[in-house]
């Protein structure tokens, strides 16, 4: 079975510029997740989706925004970027439910840098 | 205070050796915990997860829970070179749907 799948890998944007992150979850997964990681630390949890609603938003600018669709993958929007968004990008799938405290499990990422 | 810590280490050990990785948490309404580990350029890849009604053993690896001192920790049997990579613990805030909370990660070294 094929796990979750994110495009694209690699992206270089400008300052200013604007970009969308694609996210496919394992087949029968309801619950997206994205996370921001930058080198040395461990990801930061930016939304959450489940059944195409948002669950959950971490401490992230408006410029961040996500959508899922019926087929439950999902998109990362980034406006105005700046350097400091320069990062890789994660995306998670899990089953959902009520209280979601069943495992996540991520995608390659898309390593996102601004120049 | 931060809610899931970890030492970021390095942690070095010989092969052959038990490597031992800590995590602690601060909501005390946590049910779960999961183990993560992330090669360098590599996502991270899950490898143990436990609730909150005991310690789980799959293979080399130990996770064991110690709920009245809200600490997680992470056992590698007989490390292998190959287990060379940072331990990443998350914990799911009571809650707030499936918000992962990530320590800093343990950057583990086994030499050969």
């Amino acid at each position: 079975d094929a796990g979750v799948t994110q495009s694209p890998t690699h992206l270089i944007k400008t300052r200013g510029q604007q970009v969308t992150l694609r996210c496919s979850p394992i087949s029968g997964h309801k619950s997206v997740s994205w996370y921001q990681q930058v080198l040395g630390q461990g990801p930061q949890f930016i939304f959450q989706y489940y059944e195409k609603e948002e669950r959950g938003r971490g401490n992230f600018p408006d410029r961040f925004s996500a959508r899922q669709f019926p087929n439950y993958s999902s998109e990362l929007n980034v406006n105005a970027l700046l350097l400091g968004d320069s990062a890789l990008y994660l995306c998670a799938s899990s089953w959902g439910g009520k209280q979601n405290y069943q495992p996540q499990h991520f995608g390659d990422g898309t390593r996102l840098s601004i120049l | 205070q931060k809610e899931v810590e970890q030492n970021s280490g390095p942690l070095s050990v010989p092969e052959g050796a038990i490597a031992s990785l800590n995590c602690t948490y601060s909501d005390r309404g946590s049910q779960s915990f999961f183990w993560y580990r992330q090669y360098s350029g590599k996502s991270p890849e899950l490898i143990m997860f436990i609730y909150s009604n005991g310690d789980k053993e799959d293979g080399r690896f130990t996770a064991q829970l110690n709920k009245a001192s809200q600490y997680v920790s992470l056992l590698i049997r007989d490390s292998q070179p190959s287990d060379s990579a940072t331990y990443l613990c998350a914990v799911p805030l009571y809650n707030q749907g499936g918000k992962l909370i990530f320590g800093q990660g343990t950057e583990l070294s086994v030499k050969p």
